[in-house]
């Protein structure tokens, strides 16, 4: 059974720098694609990052230049580090899985979520 | 980079059927398009991807009451004999190697 399991969310204060992390399973991990999701409350779904089966990294607008998304295919693992939170940012934070292999595509397996809320 | 455009609502009464549709825009009509499933209080679930030629692959245990179509730049999802746990908003995305990932707005369904 493919699973992932996201981690690292909590309280954070503006400023803050928490990493998220989303363990995997059941799956070639080093094959697919893997991007982080957000969506603040009573929003929809907002795309934050993601990474190819190469490491190649690709950023939304929104946190472009305060995030930094990496993998560790030796730990079936995918990490976003995010620097200089702001209220905005605010959400629930899911990984995603690509459908297929190699090249972008379709996000076909979610996580359950980790919250991040950031305020004094 | 394309956009996706969605009804922010749709309702239906129960048992019966409803179409939902996400429109690409202009200059962007090949694109495939994934649906996913938001149940209240729940995480997003992959329903299936529509291709531009109305083909589609469900995700695993996606009853056969939820299909999907293609006309043009406009997708489609179907779902017949409408039951209270379809009661969710769907999430209409596309990728590209340029544009990354993109979602639509989001169409609520209530079933009435």
């Amino acid at each position: 059974e493919v699973q992932l399991v996201e981690s690292g969310g909590g309280l954070v204060k503006p400023g803050g720098s928490p990493r998220l992390s989303c363990v995997t399973s059941g799956f070639r991990f080093s094959s697919y694609a893997m991007s982080w999701v957000r969506q603040a409350p009573g929003k929809g779904l907002e795309w934050v990052s993601g990474i190819s089966g190469s490491g190649s990294t690709y950023y939304a607008d929104s946190v472009k230049g305060r995030v930094t998304i990496s993998r560790d295919n030796s730990k079936n693992t995918v990490y976003l580090q995010m620097n200089s939170l702001r209220p905005e940012d605010t959400a629930v934070y899911y990984c995603a899985k690509d459908l297929g292999p190699w090249e972008p595509d379709a996000f076909d397996i979610w996580g359950q979520g980790t919250m991040v809320a950031v305020s004094s | 980079q394309p956009v996706l455009t969605q009804s922010p609502s749709a309702s239906a009464s129960l048992g019966a059927s409803v179409k939902l549709t996400c429109t690409l825009s202009s200059g962007h009509s090949s694109y495939a398009i994934a649906w996913h499933q938001q149940q209240p209080e729940k995480g997003p679930r992959f329903l299936m991807k529509v291709n531009s030629d109305g083909s589609h692959i469900k995700g695993d245990g996606i009853p056969d009451r939820f299909s999907g179509s293609s006309s043009g730049a406009e997708r489609y999802l179907s779902i017949s004999s409408l039951q209270s746990e379809d009661e969710a908003d769907y999430y209409c995305q596309t990728w590209s190697t340029d544009i990354n990932w993109v979602f639509g707005g989001g169409t609520k369904v209530t079933v009435l």
